[in-house]
């Protein structure tokens, strides 16, 4: 069975410039999930699918950061404008329920210059 | 404030000894505790979890335990083999009210297997 695929896995951009990061969760997953990285640090997480609904995106920088998820599968994040501390890998993870453990992707290794 | 502390950055074991790895939170809410372990440019991988009805659940080498009392959870590797190197993070989430946060996790811990 395939897992979880991000992409792309890296991706380096100036501060200011717009960035987009893909997710294709694992067939039947029905709960997908944003996290974001810093460096020594755990995961963090960003928004919470359920479907195509987002139930919980109380950690999203809503003034730059912005997910859908349409037809509750494939699910994009994206950063307009990026700033230097956006620099981070951010993970996509999914389950096939809110109480099922949560397989990640590999991450996308977001580096702001 | 970190709810979920791994306060161990890094741990070095004997191959073939026990690796015990500790976790301790603060939200009495949690009820759901995670083990994932990451190597290098790779996502976290799923090991094994415990929901707050038990005190203990084993896979294999891997056992994890539960002190719900002393708000510590702690995962045992028996025995440690070279490529369980790599760093493991703690994880823990709310799953009452018909649905779950995402994961809180702590900053992991570096367990190095000695040859």
């Amino acid at each position: 069975e395939a897992g979880v695929v991000q992409s792309p896995r890296y991706k380096i951009i100036e501060k200011k410039q717009p960035v987009a990061f893909w997710c294709n969760p694992i067939s039947g997953h029905n709960t997908l999930y944003w996290y974001r990285q810093n460096l020594g640090q755990g995961p963090e997480l960003l928004i919470r699918y359920e479907n195509e609904e987002a139930v919980d995106d109380s950690q999203l920088p809503k003034d730059r950061f912005s997910a859908e998820r349409l037809k509750g599968v494939d699910s994009t994040l994206k950063i307009q404008p990026a700033e230097l501390g956006d620099s981070a890998v951010y993970l996509c993870a999914s389950s096939l329920g809110p109480t099922r453990p949560q397989f990640f992707g590999p991450g996308t290794r977001l580096t702001v210059l | 404030d970190q709810q979920v502390k791994q306060n161990s950055p890094s741990l070095s074991v004997q191959e073939g000894r026990i690796s015990i790895l500790n976790c301790d939170y603060t939200n009495s809410m949690f009820d759901y505790f995670l083990w994932y372990k990451k190597y290098p440019a790779e996502g976290p991988t799923f090991l094994i979890s415990i929901s707050s009805i038990k005190d203990k659940n084993e896979d294999g080498r891997f056992t994890v335990f539960l002190n719900k009392s002393a708000k510590h959870l702690s995962l045992h590797i028996v025995p440690s083999q070279p490529g369980d190197s790599a760093v493991y993070f703690c994880a823990a989430s709310v799953r009452t009210g018909g649905g779950a946060d995402g994961l809180t996790f702590g900053k992991g811990t570096h367990l190095i297997i000695q040859p």
